[in-house]
């Protein structure tokens, strides 16, 4: 049972664009969630997360916006640049416990 | 210059044989996780450790082993129980919640390849 869903596979869009990555959880205890970043045959980079607390965090060109009451989140990346292409991966945890990660989104951004 | 290795990047195993990733921390964190990552899949947690001399398994646990005898390593033994060990593998760790979950932080990856 996928506790957290990112329906999209792949993701295209074109250079200086808005990219909208998607993310849905159903367990509601999740309290923290995060967006990971990730190229072929590299270890995932932390991008940027949300507390449960707030409903938007916004770091330079990135901004994670969380929805409890649909639990969903999003992950808004403007202007899109060509280094953007990577595999995107959300994240949820429950307080003091493991991160629990979707299946990813494939990023690509076309110059 | 702070960070997460695993060794080898590459690794070559036959059906039968048991084998070792390597992974060392500088970093000072208590918790260290093992994932697996599989074309198409999310990263599946195979076993984790909040502190030395203790460890946890993950949801997918059977067929693999771990130690965490140093704070910095924390070395995962796939053995010829795993059924489907073809996988690349990560490493990574974090600081206990303080308050809020901290973000882990990840090794390159091992890529396994049984033959």
């Amino acid at each position: 049972d996928q506790q957290v869903k990112q329906n999209s596979p792949s993701l295209s869009v074109q250079e200086g664009r808005i990219s909208i990555l998607n993310c849905d959880y159903t367990n509601s205890m999740f309290d923290y969630f995060l967006w990971y970043k990730k190229y072929p045959a590299e270890g995932p980079t932390f991008l940027i997360s949300i507390s449960s607390i707030k409903d938007k965090n916004e770091d330079g060109r990135f901004t994670v916006f969380l929805n409890k009451s649909a639990k969903h989140l999003s992950l808004h990346i403007v202007p899109s640049q060509p280094g953007d292409s990577a595999v995107y991966f959300c994240a949820a945890s429950e307080y003091g416990n493991k991160l629990v990660f979707g299946a990813g989104t494939i990023l690509r951004v076309k110059s | 210059d702070g960070g997460i290795t695993q060794s080898p990047k590459y690794l070559f195993r036959k059906e039968g044989q048991n084998v070792t990733l390597s992974c060392e921390q500088n970093l000072n964190h208590d918790a260290m996780y093992w994932y697996r990552q599989d074309p198409g899949q999310g990263l599946r947690l195979i076993y984790y450790s909040q502190i030395v001399n203790d460890f946890q398994k993950g949801d997918i646990a059977e067929g693999y082993s771990v130690s965490r005898e140093k704070k910095e390593s924390f070395p995962l033994t796939v053995t010829s129980a795993q059924k489907n060990p073809t996988a690349f593998y990560l490493c990574a760790s974090s600081n206990p919640p303080d308050p809020a979950p901290r973000e882990q932080f990840f090794g390159p990856g091992t890529r396994l390849t049984v033959l």
